[in-house]
């Protein structure tokens, strides 16, 4: 049972462009969302989070929205720039898990010059 | 600064084959988590660490075993490797309220 989804395997998108990258979770005991940046050959790097408490995080071109009543949310990336051609994992922690993370399969995003 | 460092990067074995990898990371964080990441599935927890001398299963443990001797390291075996266990292989530490650090991997096939 997959309790965070990243049903789009891939996304692209022209430079300059808004990225909108989606991640449904099914768990209500989530409580801290983020999300994790991976180039090839290369481990995840931590991206940007969001608390339960919050609807919005912003981080210079990097905004993450959580809808809580859908179990939702997305990652808005503006303007979009080569350079951020990746795989995306959202993740998910459980309240009181000891911060282990599920993790999302993944959205590939292209971003075309 | 190292951060979360894997060794080794890359490994070959045959089947039945046993091995361990290693991760070390110096920024003194108390947990420390193995992944394993298989095309389409995304990073799965093997097993976790919530502080030395402490270990506890994750998601996909079966065939692994782990040791957490030193606060630093985090080693995970493989006692009789299986194809199955083909895949990429991260490590990643953290202090229990901050993200994860990740390591950048350790590529292993098994023949």
């Amino acid at each position: 049972d997959q309790q965070v989804k990243q049903n789009s395997p891939s996304l692209s998108v022209q430079e300059g462009r808004i990225s909108i990258l989606n991640c449904d979770y099914t768990n209500s005991m989530f409580d801290y969302f983020l999300w994790y940046k991976k180039y090839p050959a290369e481990g995840p790097t931590f991206l940007i989070s969001i608390s339960s408490i919050k609807d919005k995080n912003e981080d210079g071109r990097f905004t993450v929205f959580l809808n809580k009543s859908a179990k939702h949310l997305s990652l808005h990336i503006v303007p979009s720039q080569p350079g951020d051609s990746a795989v995306y994992f959202c993740a998910a922690r459980d309240t009181g898990a000891n911060s282990k993370l599920t993790f999302g399969k993944g959205i590939t995003l292209s971003v075309r010059p | 600064n190292a951060g979360v460092t894997q060794t080794p990067k890359f490994r070959v074995l045959k089947t039945g084959q046993s091995m361990t990898l290693l991760c070390a990371q110096d920024m003194n964080h108390e947990y420390m988590y193995w992944y394993r990441q298989d095309p389409g599935m995304g990073l799965r927890l093997i097993h976790y660490s919530v502080g030395e001398g402490t270990t506890a299963k994750g998601e996909v443990p079966d065939g692994y075993n782990v040791s957490r001797l030193k606060k630093q390291n985090f080693l995970l075996g493989l006692e009789s490797a299986a194809p199955s266990q083909t895949s990429v292989y991260f490590c990643a530490s953290g202090t229990g309220t901050q993200p994860q650090h990740f390591g950048d991997g350790t590529r292993l096939s098994i023949l």
